[in-house]
């Protein structure tokens, strides 16, 4: 079974500090892993994705690391603000173009 | 704007009253989805559509109907609701490969 497992389900984080959320899947050819940021009241929105023949994708304050040979990923943020308080979720993308989504971190950034 | 749109945001039902929650995407994209969003679950696929008259079961079906006779809508129907089916959904559509953009969301509760 395809399966994408996310964790920790919640974090606290200090302004400035980095938050870090980590995902593993398993068993199955996935080409693309994308991270989506929900805020309250809101869709699940692209946030930023990498595909399997990168290690390592930066765009602003964010940053995913991806190592294939442990099947493992995770997306850090660097000089979090309160702003970035909301759900975040680490999908995978099979080759038929489904989503297989994780379980969710609500990240919580502290003034 | 691009835009996928659900209606309505928000439901009250009761046990066995059928209803359709609708989506419409003004992207011309050819893949939509419908995904129910549960604490400590994530986002779970119910169905999904790969073109107009083109539907398949997500991991989650059962309960649920769609259709797909035009290219811009998705409805889920519920032809009975159960008190398991309270949840949050999400319809989402996309570009074949590309990145998908999610609607709003619906609140349904069925008591």
């Amino acid at each position: 079974q395809q399966q994408v497992k996310q964790s920790p389900q919640s974090l606290i984080v200090q302004k400035g500090g980095i938050s870090i959320i980590n995902c593993a899947y398993e068993n199955t050819a996935f080409d693309y892993f994308p991270w989506y940021q929900q805020f309250p009241g809101k869709g699940p929105a692209l946030l930023i994705a990498i595909r399997p023949d990168v290690s390592e994708k930066k765009e602003g304050r964010f940053t995913i690391s991806f190592n294939k040979s442990a099947k493992q990923f995770s997306l850090h943020i660097m000089d979090s603000q309160p702003g970035d308080s909301a759900t975040y979720f680490c999908a995978a993308r099979n080759q038929g173009g489904k989503l297989i989504f994780g379980q969710g971190t609500e990240l919580s950034v502290k003034p | 704007e691009a835009q996928v749109t659900q209606n309505p945001r928000y439901l009250i039902t009761v046990t066995g009253k059928k209803l359709t929650v609708t989506c419409s995407q003004n992207m011309n994209h050819e893949y939509m989805s419908w995904y129910r969003q549960d604490p400590g679950l994530g986002l779970r696929q119910i169905y999904y559509s790969m073109n107009v008259e083109v539907t398949d079961k997500g991991d989650v079906p059962e309960g649920y109907k769609v259709s797909r006779k035009e290219k811009r809508n998705f409805p889920l129907i519920l032809e009975s609701p159960s008190p398991n089916q309270t949840s949050l959904y999400f319809c989402a559509s996309s570009l074949m490969g590309q990145r998908a953009f999610f609607g709003q969301g619906t609140r349904l509760t069925v008591v």
